[in-house]
């Protein structure tokens, strides 16, 4: 079965340390990836993705991705969080085709001062 | 100009009462669709339409009725709700199909008393 993966329910960070926030998949088709962020009271604001070509994707605010093929992963990283990163991060993925996007079930980021 | 927008931003509606939430987007996008967020779960899709057909309903219930007036707006006419159905009511929209980026909206926060 397709299923989506995120490994931490929360993560708690000090302010300016790296974070890594992992996303795992399962399929044998190709797949599209991303990620979305969302803050309290708020909708779900698109971090990046990954469509095709580099396996390195930059986003928004800082963040990048790297899809793994042969470990069908595609982990979300920061070198240096601030405050302002806290929030609920969702991994999401399109398995082939036009099928519905499947969300993992978030990661809890908290920026500790 | 990434951008969906919905209103209102908070509903409080009784079991009885008929209301509806409302989503926009001028971004020539030909899917837009429904989602339910609990509380510290990711978005549940609930329906989608494509070129304005309603393509796929996710066995919601018949008190939520969905519309596409146009290929701009989407609507979900609510009725007979449970305090169950309370929950934040997001819309997104992606250029063709679920497998391309959907953008979110800001939701529609939905208390039912």
């Amino acid at each position: 079965a397709q299923s989506v993966t995120q490994l931490d329910s929360q993560v708690p960070v000090f302010e300016e340390a790296p974070v890594e926030l992992r996303c795992n998949y399962s399929s044998s088709v190709s797949v599209y990836l991303f990620w979305y962020v969302q803050y309290p009271n708020q909708g779900l604001q698109l971090l990046l993705k990954y469509l095709s070509g580099s396996t390195l994707v930059k986003g928004i605010n800082g963040f990048e991705a790297e899809f793994n093929k042969s470990q069908t992963s595609f982990h979300l990283r920061k070198p240096s969080v601030h405050i302002s990163d806290t929030a609920e991060y969702f991994c999401a993925v399109s398995f082939s085709g036009n099928t519905p996007l499947v969300f993992g079930k978030g990661t809890r980021l908290s920026v500790i001062a | 100009d990434t951008e969906v927008t919905q209103t209102p931003k908070h509903l409080v509606m009784g079991m009885t009462n008929k209301k509806s939430l409302k989503c926009e987007q001028h971004m020539g996008h030909r899917a837009m669709y429904w989602y339910k967020q609990k509380a510290k779960k990711p978005p549940e899709l609930m329906f989608v339409y494509s070129y304005e057909k309603l393509s796929i309903n996710e066995s919601v219930p018949s008190r939520f009725s969905p519309e596409c007036p146009n290929s701009s707006l989407l609507n979900l006419h609510l009725h007979a709700l449970q305090p169950e159905d309370s929950a934040l009511y997001l819309c997104a929209s992606s250029p063709f199909g679920s497998s391309d980026t959907q953008y979110f909206g800001p939701g529609t926060r939905l208390t039912v008393l």
